[in-house]
């Protein structure tokens, strides 16, 4: 998984406030995928993007959970008015272009968000 | 309901000996599945890959693929101690790229 940079890796939110965590994908790599891992669970997909498409979106909870990946800079999983139940580890993944890579993804380290 | 099924341990080897992990999932037109190695705080490492019925061998790793009975495997020869982690099996099942289906993994503990 080197390579596949996020930050912060660790935050603390009060509720309600916004939480953004970034991605930098490995280079190369031009797909990114945002996972979250909450206590006890397995992980689960959130989010598919390319350079400023949203690929699929079938795991992102309706409100609060926006995610970009712009032209410029890395991809931000935006979470608005947090509340405790956000509270988990989130994984980046990113992958190279998909004809010579089937489905094989690779994580970054994740950021642990702790809602307060 | 797209399911990957694992036991979740935990499963206890002494060092040296074989560690089996098993995993099933319930979507036929999944093709391609992967065992991932997480240690404890920190993020899923990808050990290896397969989609072909039978086989595949890199390392002390062997993965098994039967598609007829669903189910997949991984064998660990020689366990170590720092093979102790939790191992996450994960499926795509046709849908978009990069979108897997894990199972909740198996944790594993070596014991010297």
């Amino acid at each position: 998984n080197a390579g596949v940079m996020q930050n912060p890796r660790h935050l603390v939110r009060r509720r309600g406030q916004e939480a953004r965590l970034r991605c930098s994908p490995m280079k190369g790599h031009s797909h990114v995928y945002w996972y979250r891992q909450l206590p006890e669970e397995g992980l689960k997909f959130m989010v598919y993007l390319q350079k400023e498409n949203i690929i699929d979106e079938s795991g992102m909870p309706k409100e609060r959970f926006s995610a970009e990946f712009p032209k410029e800079g890395p991809s931000i999983l935006r979470i608005q008015q947090v509340v405790r139940g956000d509270s988990a580890a989130y994984f980046c993944a990113s992958s190279p272009y998909v004809e010579t890579s089937g489905n094989t993804i690779y994580f970054g380290e994740g950021s642990w968000l702790t809602v307060v | 309901q797209k399911e990957v099924e694992q036991n979740s341990g935990p499963l206890s080897v002494p060092e040296g000996a074989i560690a089996s992990l098993n995993c099933t999932y319930s979507d036929r037109g999944s093709q391609s599945f992967f065992w991932y190695r997480q240690y404890s705080g920190k993020s899923p490492e990808l050990i290896m890959f397969i989609y072909s019925n039978g086989d595949k061998e890199d390392g002390r790793f062997t993965a098994q693929l039967n598609k007829a009975s669903q189910y997949v495997s991984l064998l660990i020869r020689d366990s170590q101690p720092s093979d102790s982690a939790t191992y996450l099996c994960a499926s795509d099942y046709g849908g978009s790229q990069g979108n897997l289906i894990f199972g909740k993994g198996t944790k594993l503990s070596v014991k010297p």
